[in-house]
């Protein structure tokens, strides 16, 4: 069974550019989650998409949105790009309301590593 | 502030030592998870706690989930190089949302 894969795995910007990540989940997870992780701040919660709806976001400026396709796969893009915005993008994937049922994990994939200039 | 809090943040130790790292909260949670990240990686699950004072063990791990179902504890027995990493605890707030700590970075020196 494949894992979570996104791409690319790393990436270099310049400060006011846009960038645009994708993710592909576990094949048969409908729920696809972006996570932000950085050394000062951890794993900082982005949004959650579900059946091409977002369902759950995270404190994080306009800046940065999502989209979901109807074969799961997600992307998010970030635009006006800042210094700050340097981190590793996570997306995970799992089975719809399996966490808040306490019967399933986050599957993640390796990130994408962008890096602003 | 983060929902959840975890300590130490980092710690060292040799191979063989025990260890406990603690994940601490003010809000109460259905279940925490514990997921392990290694470098260059994604974190991966290593045990779900669902009820208060559930303890779990996982060979040399041991979980605990507290009473009040606010925090948990993570022990490790006789550390090995191989635990090396980056030690998250999570929680469900809605639907799919978790909230990570900000995690214990591990390092078991030979």
């Amino acid at each position: 069974k494949a894992g979570v894969t996104q791409t690319p795995r790393y990436l270099i910007k310049t400060r006011g550019q846009q960038v645009t990540l994708s993710c592909s989940p576990i094949s048969g997870h409908r729920s696809v989650s972006w996570y932000q992780q950085t050394p000062g701040q951890g794993l900082q919660f982005l949004f959650e998409y579900f059946s091409e709806t977002q369902r759950n976001k995270g404190n994080f400026p306009g800046r940065f949105s999502g989209r979901q396709f109807s074969n799961s796969r997600s992307e998010m893009n970030v635009s006006t790009l800042e210094l700050g915005d340097s981190a590793l993008y996570l997306c995970a994937s799992s089975l719809d309301s399996a966490l808040w049922e306490n019967t399933g994990e986050l599957f993640f994939g390796e990130g994408s590593r962008l890096t602003v200039l | 502030t983060q929902l959840l809090e975890q300590s130490p943040q980092f710690l060292s130790i040799q191979e063989g030592e025990n260890l406990t790292v603690y994940c601490n909260s003010s809000s109460v949670f259905s279940s925490l998870q514990w997921y392990r990240q290694e470098p260059g990686e994604g974190p991966v699950l290593l045990v779900t706690v669902v009820t208060g004072g559930e303890v779990k063990k996982l060979k040399r791990l041991t979980f605990q989930f507290g009473d009040a179902r606010k925090d948990s504890s993570l022990h490790i027995t006789a550390a090995q190089p191989g635990d090396t990493g980056l030690y998250l605890c999570a929680g469900p707030v809605q639907n799919n949302d978790m909230r990570f700590g900000a995690g214990t970075r591990l390092t078991v020196k030979p």
